[in-house]
């Protein structure tokens, strides 16, 4: 079963932030905080991981709560190219074949 | 830098024949995992190889489900004797590393979309 607990659908407005929360109370201290999204009919794409620390690249950010029991990734100006199912997952780094997922959040961007 | 390939993208099968999947990693990358996802639903991990070697096989049937990747080609997922329930979409991953720390996260394949008619 997936680790994470995630909103199954959400909505936002083209230009504005999106943020997406994601509850994982039962990470552990060697997991990281995965995001990944996947456009229908498409594969998955890596958006950003990380461990405790806040991390940003040219896609998103990561803000990750002191507690590291949540998380949310925040896109800062939403497109419609961004509608999509957004996955957050715990893994421990490099463990790619015991990434579980859940249902994810399905953001709709609209215009 | 090709990413992910994977091929056929669209793949039809009569109850009872093979179904064999390719997937080549990103250039430099020598890790491979396949996922399958049913509709609706999320992926679920099936199998981890490195060249020539199995690393990680508990996510995959343990009968009529192969893989394999060999040192030069692509990987293959292979499935005998197609039954319905195998009709999904599975998704070929690859990463850089699979230890700790730096390019170990996996960047998938577009997926091929097994139909078993």
């Amino acid at each position: 079963d997936a680790k994470t607990t995630q909103p199954p659908s959400m909505d936002c407005a083209e230009g504005r932030a999106a943020n997406l929360p994601c509850n994982h109370s039962t990470i552990s201290g060697n997991e990281y905080v995965y995001w990944y999204r996947q456009i229908h009919s498409q594969g998955p794409q890596y958006i950003i991981h990380g461990l405790k620390n806040n991390e940003t690249n040219e896609m998103a950010s990561l803000i990750i709560t002191e507690d590291r029991k949540s998380s949310t990734l925040i896109l800062p100006h939403a497109t419609l190219r961004d509608t999509a199912v957004y996955y957050c997952i715990v893994s421990e780094a490099g463990n790619n074949r015991k990434l579980i997922w859940g249902l994810g959040t399905s953001l709709a961007v609209n215009p | 830098n090709a990413g992910v390939m994977q091929n056929p993208r669209h793949l039809v099968r009569r109850r009872g024949q093979e179904a064999r999947l390719r997937c080549s990693p990103m250039k430099g990358h020598s890790h491979v995992y396949w996922y399958r996802q049913l509709p609706e639903e999320g992926l679920k991990f099936m199998v981890y190889l490195q060249k020539e070697n199995i690393i990680d096989e508990s996510g995959m049937p343990k009968e009529r489900f192969s893989a394999e990747f060999p040192k030069e080609g692509p990987s293959i997922l292979r499935i005998q004797q197609v039954v319905r329930g195998d009709s999904a979409a599975y998704f070929c991953a690859s990463s850089r590393t699979g230890g700790t720390g730096m390019n170990t996260e996996a960047f998938f394949g577009q997926g091929t979309r097994l139909t078993v008619v």
